[in-house]
């Protein structure tokens, strides 16, 4: 089975409006990391949010919410208010911390958003 | 405080020509990352370097491909007699230790012709 799972088609998003990227994911582990990235078209990877699965609280970071639903195993991405500049790929990624995983991260095949003046 | 930095940002080698990426960590980040991002993809690990030492190289194919990250100097990720197939995205990251946070670099593009 896949760890990251991102099967959403290209997504549109009005100016302004609010989107959500969809990221399912797959793990034993009871410790885990969970991270969104953007990687807009000049294709450097940006880094948006992060969520431990220990975390009791959903991560937010200015415009950037991550919904965390453990028990269905989800980490959907919530933009609000999009911006032109939101226009981009969108990475869902996965950090397992079981001894030895180390910080290396396996991601979903990502998500194109582009956002409508 | 400089990024992860790597070069360099595109390089176009021919088919069984070498090819060498650098990366240079973050100052004070003593472990070093590399992913390869194909056409249309997301990012596969490749190696998982500290100083000195190869941690994890599951994601490294098993012939032409080899990284090191020696005492002084940057990370080296080498693929030697390069293919059309090694036409990707190249993607560095560092992180102060295991388990924290680890920062991208920009990338090198490699076009093989």
């Amino acid at each position: 089975a896949q760890k990251i799972t991102q099967t959403q088609p290209g997504m549109f998003v009005q100016e302004k409006e609010a989107v959500t990227l969809d990221c399912t994911y797959d793990t034993s582990d009871p410790s885990y990391g969970l991270f969104w990235y953007k990687q807009p078209s000049s294709g450097e990877m940006i880094f948006l949010i992060y969520q431990g699965s220990y975390d009791q609280q959903n991560a937010t970071e200015g415009r950037y919410s991550l919904n965390f639903q453990k028990a269905r195993k989800s980490a959907n991405l919530v933009i609000s208010a999009s911006q032109l500049g939101d226009s981009a790929m969108y990475f869902c990624a996965m950090r397992e911390d079981y001894t030895g995983a180390n910080s290396k991260l396996t991601f979903g095949k990502g998500i194109t958003l582009s956002v409508r003046p | 405080n400089a990024g992860v930095m790597q070069n360099p940002r595109h390089l176009v080698r021919r088919r069984g020509q070498e090819a060498r990426l650098r990366c240079s960590p973050m100052k004070g980040h003593s472990h070093v990352y590399w992913y390869r991002q194909l056409p249309e993809e997301g990012l596969k690990f490749m190696v998982y370097l500290q100083k000195e030492n190869i941690i994890d190289e599951s994601g490294m194919p098993k012939e032409r491909f080899s990284a090191e990250f020696p005492k002084e100097g940057p990370s080296i990720l080498r693929i030697q007699q390069v293919v059309r197939g090694d036409s990707a995205a190249y993607f560095c990251a560092s992180s102060p230790g295991p388990y924290t946070e680890a920062f991208f670099g920009q990338g090198t593009r490699l076009t093989v012709v």
